[in-house]
């Protein structure tokens, strides 16, 4: 069975750049969630979606950051402009139901570089 | 609001001996309790969860947990460590409603031969 599928696996690009970050979650699976990985902060929740509306967009550090969730099987998170400090690994994860019972299921991450 | 610690940042143990990892958590009820191993460049894969009944449970790749309520933990544990369980390890604590989970700040794992 396919995973969480992210895209791409890693993207350098300039700052001021705008940055797109890809993911498919797992089929049937309707909690869908964004992360953000660094050596300093450690893992940390961006946004949580639920049946493809946002419910806790608390964790986006600023209006330079926007996710969306088209439609059950993607959603994408947005950086523009980027800036160095944004330099992260970004993760998705997807969980089947709304309850905190159920795991969430992470993708390999997108490793983004701003240079 | 539920919170997790992992008190060790960084752990080494030689291959073939014993490993305790630790993890505290803070919830007023019985939260749902999950740990998860993350290799380098990869994303972080589920080794086990608990949500009720048998304390000790079992999970993938021969590791397991127990929970103990009266000390707020849920330490996992592996008998015999392998080279390639170095990685980093992610203790997780989920509750009810539409929540996600919130996840301890993780410990690292290397494994000498």
């Amino acid at each position: 069975d396919a995973g969480v599928i992210q895209s791409p696996r890693h993207e350098v690009t300039e700052m001021g750049q705008e940055v797109t970050l890809r993911c498919k979650p797992i089929s049937g699976h309707n909690s869908l969630f964004w992360y953000r990985q660094t050596m300093m902060r450690g893992l940390e929740l961006l946004i949580y979606f639920n049946n493809n509306v946002p419910i806790d967009d608390s964790g986006m550090p600023e209006d330079r950051f926007s996710a969306k969730m088209p439609n059950a099987s993607f959603s994408t998170l947005k950086i523009q402009p980027s800036e160095p400090r944004d330099s992260a690994v970004y993760f998705c994860a997807s969980r089947f139901g709304q309850g905190g019972n159920q795991p969430q299921h992470f993708g390999d991450g997108t490793r983004l570089s701003i240079l | 609001a539920q919170s997790v610690t992992q008190p060790d940042i960084h752990i080494t143990v030689s291959e073939g001996a014993s490993l305790e990892l630790r993890c505290n958590y803070s919830y007023g009820a019985t939260p749902y309790l999950f740990w998860y191993v993350q290799s380098p460049g990869q994303g972080l894969q589920l080794l086990l969860k608990y949500f009720s009944g048998d304390t000790l449970v079992q999970g993938i790749k021969g590791f397991e947990a127990e929970f103990k309520r009266s000390q707020s933990s849920f330490n996992l544990r592996k008998p015999s460590v392998h080279w390639s369980d170095a990685a980093e390890y992610f203790c997780a604590v989920g509750v009810m409603g539409r929540r996600a989970l919130t996840f301890g700040s993780g410990t690292r794992l290397q494994v000498q031969p």
